[in-house]
């Protein structure tokens, strides 16, 4: 009964692969986001979705694409992976009740590009 | 982009109550103040908010300032396994959380 899983946990993979990570949540929550945690533990938002909407895309690299193909899903595309691009990557969802809009967080994907 | 800042690190003997202190001097009428922690590179996990009156709950109590520029987290009775990185967050547009570098709590024996 996890809350909001990803899959893979662990993606070793070489320089210029693409690859795609999974997310998934249960709560029925209408929003998704993607986070980046990089080797000096900075948290910084990527993207977010609501009802398959984009409504956050930060400064991120196009080689990144988000998809979402319904309100429950939430995958994460990289294309051409760099060395830079190794880091943890967390899903969140959450559902607005007013102001309120506490994010849940996924148990990461870490990913190494060598 | 983070709105908050927060001592780099604190030590807390275990059993004893942990004050995390967060200033938010920026803080606009309407945003709530949220607290997370991330324990060793788990996903971060949600503690309490609060907008202007105290909060508490199973995990934690969350006093704000009257002026809401600064709040405080305390666990009251801290064990060994609430050693984490606590995250005081003030939500932006569109929701967005911006995490900064946190405070890194040692709880010790």
């Amino acid at each position: 009964d996890t809350a909001v899983s990803q899959t893979p946990k662990y993606l070793v993979t070489q320089m210029g692969n693409d690859k795609s990570i999974k997310c998934e949540q249960n709560l029925g929550h209408d929003t998704m986001y993607w986070y980046k945690q990089d080797s000096k533990k900075f948290l910084k938002i990527m993207f977010s979705y609501n009802n398959k909407e984009l409504i956050i895309n930060e400064t991120v690299p196009n080689r990144f694409s988000p998809k979402s193909p319904d309100k429950a899903h939430l995958n994460l595309h990289i294309n051409s992976l760099e060395l830079g691009d190794s880091a943890v990557y967390f899903c969140a969802s959450s559902q607005a009740r007013g102001l309120i809009q506490t994010q849940y967080f996924g148990p990461g994907t870490r990913l190494l590009v060598l | 982009d983070a709105k908050t800042t927060q001592p780099t690190s604190m030590d807390c003997a275990e059993g004893r109550a942990a004050n995390l202190p967060c200033n938010h001097s920026t803080i606009s009428g309407n945003e709530y103040v949220y607290w997370y922690r991330q324990i060793h590179s788990q996903g971060p996990q949600y503690i309490i908010h609060g907008l202007k009156n105290n909060e508490t709950n199973e995990m934690a109590s969350l006093i704000i300032t009257e002026d809401r520029k600064s709040s405080t987290l305390i666990l009251p009775h801290a064990t060994l396994r609430d050693t984490a990185v606590y995250y005081c967050i003030v939500r932006g547009n569109f929701n967005k959380f911006y995490f900064g570098s946190g405070t890194k709590l040692n709880v010790k024996p």
